[in-house]
């Protein structure tokens, strides 16, 4: 059972966009920055969203992050069959004192 | 080109001990926070440990503290970690990351390729 919270699967077609949530609490969403990562079958993770929303050098901007309360969200627009890959959220917890990550979410690009 | 690359994986015997090494290159290794993150067989991700750029703070997931210790050599650009009472539930990819950047310590930026650690008898 993860801190944070994510549905298993997602999905869309190519051109789509496609939202993926990250629920969390107020220990660790709540008052700390939203980390998300895109793992691509057999490979290393990759970080896409640090700092709630910003993005690192390369990453498209077809990818976007936000954070509500104590939720976050990872949004991809005009969705590409490199796309599909498992997704990750990530943020420090106060109360753990540690990072802790979602479960996370398998993309399929339809 | 930055770089990590894990090395000290392997298979060992429940309760025994392993020392994992990270070596960055590429970047000014004593700027950065590291991590140690761990992916068990078809399962997702699991933060370990993490280290500030002088050894001064030191985190533990609470599945590792008392066992595992996390160090760091800036004269040598390496991380490492040291993982005793190994249990078959630490069998997994260990991940070595660095912070993306020097004021963020939990964005992991560049992650290494891994290592396997493999606890059975």
């Amino acid at each position: 059972q993860s801190v944070l919270t994510q549905p298993p699967s997602a999905s869309g077609t190519p051109g789509q966009g496609v939202t993926i949530s990250c629920s969390g609490s107020s220990s660790n969403i709540g008052s700390n920055f939203v980390y998300w990562y895109q793992q691509l079958p057999g490979t290393a993770p990759k970080l896409l969203i640090y700092r709630n929303n910003q993005r690192p050098a390369g990453v498209p901007d077809r990818f976007s992050g936000s954070k509500s309360g104590t939720s976050a969200s990872l949004a991809i627009s005009g969705l590409r069959s490199e796309d599909e890959a498992d997704y990750y959220c990530a943020a420090w917890d106060d109360s753990l004192s540690g990072v802790v990550f979602g479960g996370g979410t398998k993309l399929t690009v339809l | 080109e930055v770089q990590l690359v894990e090395s000290g994986g392997g298979l060992v015997q429940p309760g025994r001990s392993l020392r994992l090494s990270c070596a960055a290159s590429g970047f000014t290794f004593d700027d950065y926070a590291m991590h140690w993150v761990r992916q068990a067989p078809g399962k997702g991700l699991e933060w370990v440990s993490g280290i500030n750029w002088n050894s001064g703070s030191i985190g533990y997931a609470d599945s590792v503290k008392g066992r595992f210790t996390i160090s760091r050599d800036n004269a040598k650009n390496s991380l490492y970690l040291q993982m005793n009472s190994l249990r078959a539930e630490d069998t997994a990819l260990y991940f070595c990351a660095k912070a993306l950047i020097v004021v963020d310590h939990y964005g992991m930026g560049v992650w290494g390729q891994g290592t396997t650690v493999t606890v059975s008898s």
